[in-house]
């Protein structure tokens, strides 16, 4: 059963760089047949996704974000990561990471992780 | 800002049938791309409900029913439950320059 987990620091200091990994176990990163995405949800707000990337390294990201963010994978240890720089109180959220699957023409997220609350203050 | 839109709230009393209306556009939904529907229980991470317009993951109960018709999707919950009162979200894909992948605003479901 595959299974994903956030991990990272809880509090960052505006200005700085928000750093998490997920890790993902019961599966390999490696496979096929998923990619691997990050999403976000400020306190009492809807859902925003942040970007996407496939074992091979290829990534996509939300256009409004794609300045300060960079997502990359870590075969040998089965996990992929978020760097988010220059944050803002507005960067304040949980992040969830989450398994992406193929539908009929684009993928969907298929598994999420708990997520992890990230506040940004000084 | 949400370029899929849902009511904020939808109630109804256990046993009845609410709908969930999801509104998007030509770039998107009236593309053709397939709607995704997440539940997300209080104090949880979103779950999977439906997926590909109107299919269930496995464990998900056929009380949960999803469609799609042009620039619109619904999901449909029959025979409400306690338990079905939480937070949905529909999303799908967008080829504008908007972000790829989209959800909605949200809708809290509450059971009276």
């Amino acid at each position: 059963q595959l299974q994903l987990q956030e991990s990272g620091p809880g509090l960052v200091k505006p200005s700085e760089t928000l750093s998490l990994t997920c890790t993902v176990s019961g599966g390999s990163i490696s496979s096929s047949s998923y990619y691997w995405g990050w999403i976000r949800q400020p306190p009492g707000k809807g859902l925003e996704w942040i970007g996407s990337i496939y074992y091979s390294g290829s990534t996509y990201y939300n256009p409004s974000l794609k300045s300060r963010v960079t997502i990359s994978v870590d075969t040998s240890k089965n996990q992929f990561s978020l760097k988010l720089s220059s944050v803002t109180a507005a960067d304040t959220a949980v992040y969830y990471c989450s398994a992406m699957v193929r539908g009929v023409l684009v993928w969907y997220f298929d598994l999420w992780g708990r997520g992890t609350l990230v506040t940004v203050s000084s | 800002q949400s370029v899929l839109t849902q009511p904020p709230s939808v109630s109804g009393a256990p046993g009845q049938r609410v709908t969930i209306s999801c509104t998007g556009s030509s770039s998107n939904i009236g593309a053709g791309y397939d709607v995704h529907w997440y539940q997300q229980l209080p104090g949880t991470a979103p779950k999977l409900l439906i997926y590909g317009n109107s299919n269930r993951p496995s464990g998900v109960p056929d009380r949960f029913s999803g469609s799609k018709s042009g620039t619109s999707a619904s999901l449909a919950i029959s025979g409400l439950q306690a338990e079905d009162e939480a937070d949905y979200y529909c999303q799908s894909y967008d080829s504008s320059l908007s972000a790829l992948y989209v959800f909605g605003t949200g809708t809290k479901v509450t059971v009276l």
